[in-house]
């Protein structure tokens, strides 16, 4: 099946830093990938979506110069927390989905940040 | 965002019992739906899906029933394990771009 990996799988960091977070497709191209931001015990939030070589799509409520997004390669997205402070310490997934609309989206095994 | 509580809906089952999770999603306009198991610090693995134009697939253990009337969606376990403990999410596919996940049930499975 499809394989997603996210790196890290853990972070912790100072409060003003800036993370980046990997997504990548090791076994298929995606043409599509989403960034999700799940908190404890609550349901996951897309965050944005990103088509590889164009800027990304986010959602509403979502600080796109504080969330950067980059989908340089077919193979790999990252998501930069940049200024990062402890209310952005959350479980971050992404998704990647090859082809189109009606294809299925294979998930990342999610990265932990933890902003001190 | 959507505002949820901190406290997820739970279902404690024996093992070998049968469980049924809910899910009642919330636009009419969606036409694919997916169940998802997300073990404790995992992402979500793809459980079994629907389309709009069916009302019920079955898998391995597993049978999704779709009730596009009251907008309601289930997960049927069969015979559940141990291993099936974990957040159930269903989510909604909106004009198949985008995926919005549901608020999710914790099964507890004890042995």
């Amino acid at each position: 099946g499809a394989v997603v990996s996210q790196h890290p799988s853990r972070v912790i960091c100072k409060s003003g830093t800036s993370v980046k977070i990997e997504c990548r497709s090791l076994d298929f191209q995606a043409t599509t990938m989403f960034w999700y931001r799940q908190f404890p015990k609550q349901s996951l939030m897309l965050m944005a979506t990103s088509n590889e070589g164009s800027k990304a799509t986010y959602e509403q409520g979502v600080e796109k110069d504080k969330f950067l997004i980059n989908h340089a390669s077919l193979t790999l997205s990252t998501l930069t927390v940049t200024s990062a402070h402890p209310e952005d310490s959350s479980f971050y997934i992404c998704s990647a989905r090859w082809g189109g609309t009606d294809n299925e989206q294979f998930f990342g095994p999610g990265t932990r940040l933890t902003v001190l | 965002g959507e505002s949820v509580g901190l406290h997820l809906p739970t279902l404690s089952v024996q093992e070998g019992d049968n469980s049924i999770i809910n899910c009642a999603y919330s636009n009419s306009a969606s036409d694919y739906f997916i169940w998802y198991k997300q073990e404790s610090g995992k992402g979500p693995q793809f459980i079994i899906d629907i389309r709009s134009n069916m009302d019920k697939r079955q898998g391995q253990r597993v049978t999704v029933l779709l009730n596009k009337t009251v907008k309601h969606l289930s997960l049927q376990i069969a015979a559940t394990q141990p291993g099936d403990s974990a957040v159930y999410f269903c989510a909604e596919n909106r004009g198949y771009s985008t995926l919005t996940f549901g608020k999710g049930t914790m099964l507890l499975v004890s042995p």
